[in-house]
């Protein structure tokens, strides 16, 4: 089993909609929470960043962690087709004897949004 | 504009063959990261650097290396390069050792043929 799981889609919806993006994982010592958005041809670029489990509302994007499900999500409201990207999720947990943070990426849901 | 600097853009080279990519971080940032991303295994963790020193290693092949200066700029060097270490290798800058909220630079793709 993959310590993170993501459906690569792709996922296509109409402009407007409510977006609903998945990763489940494995390890339990992930603490941190992340996702990324990356549009093609460039780098990620951090959208949210969460810590422990619950919401986090920023704009149109709610994070959701649920570490006891070990499933954590994105939600995208009101989606304009320049959300139209490839969406990563990430997590981290301790490296342990260095005190640094390792980010192990899910492998992206490519998301088409149609106007 | 993340802040992190990757030079170069493309590179296309032959099998057998070394290049240095290289990677200037966000203003401020001291740690550095170096990952790649391929179709089949999404992005992966190479090794990261903190303020000169390695902190943590992922899945590097022991024919690459990374190094990180005085001036925190860091250089991943691949050697004997293979058909399957073509892939867009990005690199990544934080403020701390804390990878949390890490942003990417643009990425150099690398075509070996």
């Amino acid at each position: 089993q993959k310590e993170v799981e993501q459906d690569p889609g792709p996922l296509s919806v109409p402009e407007g909609a409510i977006v609903s993006l998945n990763c489940t994982y494995s390890n339990s010592a992930f603490q941190y929470f992340m996702w990324y958005r990356q549009y093609s041809r460039k780098g990620p670029e951090l959208l949210m960043y969460t810590y422990s489990s619950g919401n986090k509302e920023d704009g149109r994007f709610t994070a959701q962690v649920d570490k006891s499900s070990k499933y954590i999500s994105l939600f995208i409201r009101d989606s304009q087709p320049s959300d139209s990207a490839t969406y990563l999720c990430a997590m981290s947990a301790a490296y342990s004897g260095a005190g640094s943070y390792q980010l192990t990426f899910g492998k992206g849901t490519k998301l088409s949004v149609i106007p | 504009d993340s802040g992190v600097t990757q030079t170069p853009k493309h590179l296309i080279t032959a099998t057998g063959q070394r290049v240095t990519l290289r990677c200037s971080p966000r203003s401020g940032d001291l740690s550095v990261y170096w990952y790649q991303q391929s179709l089949d295994q999404g992005l992966q963790f190479l090794i990261q650097y903190y303020n000169g020193e390695e902190r943590a290693k992922g899945n590097i092949l022991e024919r690459f290396s990374a190094q990180q200066f005085p001036d925190l700029h860091s250089e991943l060097n691949l050697s004997s390069l293979e058909l399957g270490d073509s892939a867009l290798y990005f690199c990544a800058s934080s403020e701390s050792r804390l990878n949390t909220e890490a942003f990417f630079g643009q990425g150099t793709r690398l075509t070996v043929v």
